[in-house]
């Protein structure tokens, strides 16, 4: 099975600033299509996970731009430009490439 | 409005059986690849299992294979996992999912129901 590893597990952050999370996966996401089947998930206090990307870098609709992916193969990257309050909860990331599919452990993000 | 219902899940002694369902409304079932998705108490995501839009393709986690059967009704818009032979550790809500993309279980899971909570304990 492919293993995902995020990094930070933990990540305080202060609203108006940068934040980043690292997604590295024990095997290639990239398919020979050119498309990495990499996706990240937020999942809000509460709530069921939303999808935020796709595809390595595809923001989902409705999904604000300061929300952007990154990377290719086996490194990739979540950045939010700006934080605002309501971005607090547990970020994900998961690959679709091979069955199982896998999540990464989840990275708490917190104001 | 798109929209995912569970429903099904309860309290189960081990080595019991449960059979959840997912209502879909608001778009086609049978145009897309649907799945399950569970988290264990305070616990991250588990991928459960996936079917293609027929359901002539079907997939598992291992821990899981053997023990839950996914399947569709397209004809009644609805998804479900039929669990057998339960553990503990299968404990969590279960939600279920529609990937975005017609017809490929890749390009994301966009539409989630509230999820369902199975219980399992004696």
């Amino acid at each position: 099975d492919i293993v995902m590893t995020q990094s930070p597990l933990s990540l305080p952050v202060t609203p108006g600033e940068p934040a980043s999370i690292s997604c590295r996966s024990s095997q290639s996401l990239l398919h020979s299509n050119g498309n990495n089947y990499l996706d990240w998930y937020l999942q809000k206090p509460g709530q069921s996970p939303q999808l935020l990307i796709s595809l390595g870098s595809d923001r989902a609709s409705g999904v604000p731009d300061r929300f952007s992916g990154s990377g290719s193969g086996t490194d990739f990257t979540l950045k939010i430009s700006r934080v605002e309050a309501e971005d607090v909860g547990v970020y994900y990331c998961m690959q679709v490439l091979h069955s199982p599919q896998t999540f990464g452990q989840g990275t708490k993000l917190e104001i | 409005e798109v929209q995912l219902v569970e429903s099904g899940g309860g309290l189960v002694q081990p080595g019991g059986s449960l059979r959840l369902s997912c209502a879909v409304s608001g778009f086609t079932s049978r145009n897309y690849w649907m799945t399950w998705v569970r988290q264990a108490p305070r616990k991250g995501l588990e991928w459960v299992a996936n079917m293609n839009e027929d359901g002539s393709e079907k997939n598992y986690v291992d821990s899981v294979k053997g023990r839950f059967t996914i399947s569709r009704d397209n004809a009644k818009n609805s998804l479900f996992l039929r669990m057998t032979s339960l553990r503990a550790e299968d404990t969590a809500v279960y939600y279920c999912a529609r990937y975005r993309v017609v017809g490929t279980p890749h390009g994301g899971m966009d539409v989630w129901g509230q999820g369902t909570t199975v219980t399992v304990s004696s």
